[in-house]
């Protein structure tokens, strides 16, 4: 089956660095996404990727290992509006997104 | 980037009403549109997926008939939710894409449904 593990919550303080892992198991695999999600909001585009490495984009990088079924997503100076779930989601050999719950970020001053 | 509406953004609405939603991409032509349910605290699950000129690919266990979907044109879809009831309360998310780019998909800003 198809399955998407993250931690379900995070907390980390004003200014810092987090890490948010995702491990994944798909039928087939065309690319990791990650997506930013506020409270009522739809999801928000952050990174992709297809290939083994880190993407880097601003205050945001992405990791992806496929041979692991894994990937992160590190945000450094982290600030307020960071407080989100940030959503791993890797698309399958049909080129659909596979969702979890997601991780939700509290930023603490 | 490209953009994506929907409307309404809010409704409320009385048990066994329908209500439908309009997802358009407005500035390209999405032969694909997905939709989308959310509830709190959980993760997207797909619904269906819309496209233009035919019929929609509904996902296990939604039922077509009370999800109906219509993908008219290249830049419209619809999501008629008919008789609804307190338990269809949900966000409710389209996303559309471009016809020959596989993997990027375009979200709406979603529809909040509350059923009284």
């Amino acid at each position: 089956g198809q399955n998407i593990d993250q931690p379900t919550e995070m907390t980390a303080t004003e200014g810092a660095i987090v890490q948010i892992n995702c491990t994944y198991q798909t039928s087939g695999f065309n690319g990791l996404f990650w997506y930013q999600q506020h409270a009522g909001e739809a999801p928000t585009f952050l990174s992709y990727n297809v290939l083994d490495g880190l993407e880097e984009k601003g205050r945001f990088s992405s990791f992806l290992s496929r041979s692991k079924g894994y990937s992160y997503l590190l945000l450094k100076e982290l600030q307020m509006k960071d407080s989100a779930s940030y959503l791993c989601a890797p698309m399958d050999s049909n080129y659909q997104l596979i969702w979890g719950a997601g991780t939700k970020l509290i930023i603490k001053p | 980037g490209a953009v994506v509406s929907q409307h309404p953004s809010w409704v409320i609405c009385k048990s066994g009403t329908s209500v439908k939603i309009e997802c358009r991409s407005l500035d390209f032509q999405a032969t694909t549109m997905f939709w989308y349910r959310q509830f709190p605290k959980q993760s997207l699950m797909l619904m269906a997926t819309s496209n233009e000129g035919s019929k929609a690919t509904y996902e296990q266990g939604v039922e077509k008939d009370k999800f109906l979907i219509n993908h008219a044109s290249l830049t419209l879809s619809t999501l008629t939710v008919t008789s609804a009831h307190p338990e269809d309360s949900s966000f409710y998310i389209c996303s559309a894409r471009f016809p020959r780019d596989l993997e990027t998909q375009y979200f709406g800003p979603g529809t909040r449904l509350l059923v009284l």
